[in-house]
């Protein structure tokens, strides 16, 4: 069975530090690996990755695949109280291309 | 472009009613999966539908069903609510299964709640 294991499932920093959440991955037929940030409503996309060592950025977060050690990791420098969220890591294989859902990283950045 | 949009946004049943949730996708999107999100499971995959075909399916019981319309549109259908059925179904869309970009949009969630 697919299966996508997150770490931390919760984290508490302060404003401005920088942070680093995993996912690991088991998945058969890999495709894809996507980051969700969910706040009190339905998840938002954040990147999409699909090549081992490509490295996605955008502002202050940035993702990186290594698809030879099956993880990833979300990098969020100089954090701010509003990245305070669930962070989602999802994986697209298997023998349909489903995608599978990590229990998420509950971020809380206070002031 | 219009997002996801599900309806009704919030509903309330008694056990053992049923229920139907409705999904319009992204115009162009061919692909709706369906979500279950509680605090204790996370997101859980109900199943996804792509041209009206159910391709894939999570564990879950048969009380939970869906269809795809010929327009994209999808409902979920759940039977014999439980308690345990509470909790936030969100419905995502995605262009194609075929693409590289295959990223899910989701819709705000329909909030159940069974008493």
């Amino acid at each position: 069975e697919d299966k996508v294991v997150q770490s931390p499932l919760s984290l508490v920093v302060h404003e401005g530090d920088t942070v680093t959440l995993n996912c690991s991955y088991e998945v058969t037929n890999f495709r894809s690996l996507l980051w969700y940030k969910q706040e009190k409503k339905a998840p938002t996309f954040l990147f999409m990755l699909t090549s081992s060592g490509i490295e996605k950025k955008s502002g202050r977060l940035s993702s990186i695949l290594d698809k030879k050690e099956l993880f990833s990791i979300l990098n969020i420098t100089a954090t701010q109280t509003g990245d305070s969220a669930v962070y989602l890591c999802a994986v697209r294989g298997g023998s349909n291309y489903k995608l599978t859902f990590g229990k998420g990283t509950l971020l809380t950045v206070n002031p | 472009k219009a997002g996801v949009t599900q309806t009704p946004r919030y509903l309330i049943k008694t056990r053992g009613q049923q229920v139907t949730l409705s999904c319009s996708p992204i115009s162009g999107h061919r692909s709706v999966s369906w979500y279950q999100q509680t605090p204790g499971q996370g997101l859980q995959f109900l199943f996804e539908y792509f041209s009206e075909t159910q391709r894939n399916k999570g564990n879950f019981p048969g009380r939970f069903s869906g269809r795809q319309f010929s327009n994209s549109r999808s409902e979920m259908n759940v039977s014999t609510l439980e308690l345990g059925d509470s909790a936030l179904y969100l419905c995502a869309s995605s262009a194609d299964r075929v693409e590289i970009t295959d990223t899910q949009y989701f819709g705000p969630g329909t909030r159940l709640t069974v008493l």
